[in-house]
């Protein structure tokens, strides 16, 4: 099992850019969860999609945020256009069901700097 | 509401000694619980989790968890502390049933050789 791949691992950039991460969860599992973790805030959830449909967005900071889940092998986070405070480690999470005893599965992240 | 409460922010101990993380939380139902782990610069891994069948929870790399349904506690111990050992970990509970996770802030496990 390849696990949760996040890509790209580090993305810099500057001010104003914008910035797309990508998350392919695991094969069979039907929820996508992303989060957002910095030091003073520890880990946010930002969206959470069942079976490729966004059910929770209530984490999203404000609309320079938006994710997608095309299929269910594939999801996207973007912002646009980025701030500084942006900067973060973003993490993307899949899970088989979304019941409270189901683990969810993490990727290695991505390390968002925006200068 | 549900809420985690891990009360200490790091934890030292010397290689080889036992190690003790601390987590008390609050809910309104049958919680699960897990404790989860971040090694530097790296993604999280579930260590363990509890789900209401045996309250001593058996995790990876010799970490077990107890469930204290009186003392409202699931506290993370291992007897023996490795090297290996020194990262970041994080208890959680299940918010009511559904997919919502409450953190706690985590604690940093630092390992003295």
């Amino acid at each position: 099992d390849a696990g949760v791949i996040q890509s790209p691992r580090h993305e810099v950039t500057e001010m104003g850019q914008e910035v797309t991460l990508r998350c392919k969860p695991i094969s069979g599992h039907n929820s996508l969860f992303w989060y957002r973790q910095t030091m003073m805030r520890g880990l946010e959830l930002l969206i959470y999609f069942n079976n490729n449909v966004p059910i929770d967005d209530s984490g999203m900071p404000e609309d320079r945020f938006s994710a997608k889940m095309p299929n269910a092998s594939f999801s996207t986070l973007k912002i646009q256009p980025s701030e500084p405070r942006d900067s973060a480690v973003y993490f993307c999470a899949s899970t088989r069901l979304a019941g409270a005893t189901d683990t969810q599965y993490f990727g290695p992240g991505t390390r968002l700097t925006v200068l | 509401a549900q809420s985690v409460t891990q009360l200490d922010s790091h934890v030292s101990v010397s290689e080889g000694t036992p190690v003790l993380l601390r987590c008390n939380y609050s809910s309104s139902y049958s919680p699960s619980l897990f404790w989860y782990v971040q090694h530097p610069n790296k993604g999280l891994q579930l260590l363990l989790k509890y789900t209401s069948a045996a309250t001593l929870v058996k995790g990876i790399n010799g970490f077990e968890a107890e469930f204290k349904k009186s003392e409202t506690s699931f506290h993370l111990t291992k007897p023996s502390a490795h090297m290996s050992d020194a990262a970041e970990y994080f208890c959680v509970v299940s918010d009511g049933g559904n997919y919502q996770l409450i953190w706690g802030a985590g604690t940093k496990l630092i390992i003295k050789p």
